[in-house]
């Protein structure tokens, strides 16, 4: 069964950088888009981009370039993301998604990592 | 960006009733592919969300039909029947036409 496993909580201190890792299973890692999304108790979920598995090509969405990269590592099926330069407001759940056939719905979604910004 | 609009905020129900959310964006959602690429899902307290339906109508492998989805455009209802304990917690409506994909704020399903 397709299984989305992420890298545990992570505590980091402002202006550091975290990488969140995100190990796929029980399909074909480079036939479909893993997407990543952002869950805070104030502005709810969004959209951080997505990165093509095959080609390595990504898409962000504008509030978030320059914050967040995403690379894969096709050897391992595993996706990850990068948030640089952390403040307070970087603090939520992140969470690796994949889409069913296309990219424009999430079918499947990792069990989240909780990213925590404090000095 | 698209703004999705999701009323109500909660809703209180009695297992065994129907009820009806509401999701309304601020741009069409049709893709100039044709389709309509607005879905549903279900956060459970302390889970990831969960997808119930896509493309507006289509039920998710294993969802129960006691789900269903319609709209157009730019006003979608999800409709559940039948309320059991396990549908509980808060509901979200997603589009992915218009990049980048947004959510709307979601709706609280709870027990009255």
């Amino acid at each position: 069964q397709v299984q989305l496993q992420q890298s545990g909580a992570e505590l980091a201190k402002p202006g550091s950088s975290v990488k969140i890792s995100c190990k796929a299973s029980g399909y074909t890692f480079t036939s479909y888009y893993i997407s990543w999304i952002k869950q805070t108790t104030g502005q709810g979920l969004e959209y951080i981009g997505y990165i093509n598995t095959g080609s390595g090509g990504t898409n962000y969405n504008e509030k978030f370039k320059g914050k967040a990269t995403l690379t894969v590592d096709k050897s391992s099926s595993t996706a990850f993301m990068q948030l640089s330069s952390l403040t307070p407001d970087d603090s939520a759940v992140y969470y690796c998604a994949r889409g069913g056939m296309v990219k424009h719905w999430f079918a499947y979604w990792g069990q989240g990592t909780l990213v925590t910004v404090s000095s | 960006d698209v703004v999705m609009t999701q009323t109500p905020v909660s809703l209180s129900v009695s297992l065994g009733g129907q009820v009806s959310i509401s999701c309304r964006s601020s741009q069409s959602l049709v893709h100039n592919n044709g389709n309509t690429y607005l879905s549903w899902y279900l956060q459970k307290p302390g889970q990831s969300p969960q997808l119930l339906i896509y493309k507006v109508s289509n039920r998710f492998s294993g969802i129960s039909d006691r789900f269903s989805g319609s709209g157009s455009g730019t006003d979608f209802t999800l409709k559940i029947s039948r309320v059991e304990p396990d549908d509980l917690g808060v509901y979200y409506c997603g589009q992915g036409t218009q990049y980048p994909y947004t959510f709307g704020a979601g709706t609280k399903l709870e027990l009255k």
